[in-house]
């Protein structure tokens, strides 16, 4: 099993522009989350997923951030337009649901200059 | 408002011997706590977790115990490895493990 796979690995952007990071959950999952982890403010969740409906985007900062999941297996996180203040580790992570712990992607690494 | 607290940034222990990592919380409506591991570059791995009606679970080298009253839960690794250095998140959860409120993170570094 490939694990839950997050793309890019890095992303470097100016501010304004739009920034697109992507995640396939493993297959099999039916919940699936974005986290982001900055110095300040650690890991906090953004938006959960189950069977690709959005249950819970309370942790959205602001409206520049959108979720989406056309199906299963993929999932996408965009920011438009991006600022310096988004610059963190976003992580894709999913589950089998309820009491199931989370596994998660690799991350990327986001830079917005 | 901060739920779930890990008060120790970082920690340095001898191979072998016992490492314990703490973790406080604040919501007495948190059911479920997990504990994951994160290498640099990688993201977190599940390691154990525990259900708030249980006060031990164990795993190989590795326990976790839940003291309901005091709001404290720790993570006890025995023998430590070197391997086993790595950052260490708590977790909590209402409900669904997945919507978890996690701690700062404790450092371990275990040393040969």
């Amino acid at each position: 099993d490939a694990g839950v796979i997050q793309s890019p690995r890095h992303e470097v952007t100016e501010m304004g522009q739009e920034v697109t990071l992507r995640c396939k959950p493993i297959s099999g999952h039916n919940s699936l989350f974005w986290y982001r982890q900055t110095m300040m403010r650690g890991l906090e969740l953004l938006i959960y997923f189950n069977n690709n409906v959005p249950i819970d985007d309370s942790g959205m900062p602001e409206d520049r951030f959108s979720a989406k999941m056309p199906n299963a297996s993929f999932s996408t996180l965009k920011i438009q337009p991006s600022e310096p203040r988004d610059s963190a580790v976003y992580f894709c992570a999913s589950s089998l649901g309820w009491k199931s712990p989370l596994h998660f992607g690799n991350g990327t690494r986001l830079t917005v200059t | 408002d901060q739920q779930v607290k890990q008060n120790s940034p970082s920690l340095s222990v001898q191979e072998g011997r016992i490492s314990i990592l703490n973790c406080d919380y604040t919501n007495s409506m948190f059911d479920y706590f997990l504990w994951y591991k994160k290498y640099p570059a990688e993201g977190p791995t599940f390691l154990i977790s525990i259900s708030s009606i249980k006060d031990k679970n164990e795993d190989g080298r590795f326990t976790v115990f839940l003291n309901k009253s005091a709001k404290h839960l720790s993570l006890h690794i025995v023998p430590s490895q070197p391997g086993d250095s790595a950052v260490y998140f708590c977790a909590a959860s209402v409900g669904n493990a997945g919507k978890s409120t996690f701690g700062d993170g404790t450092t371990l570094t275990v040393k040969p």
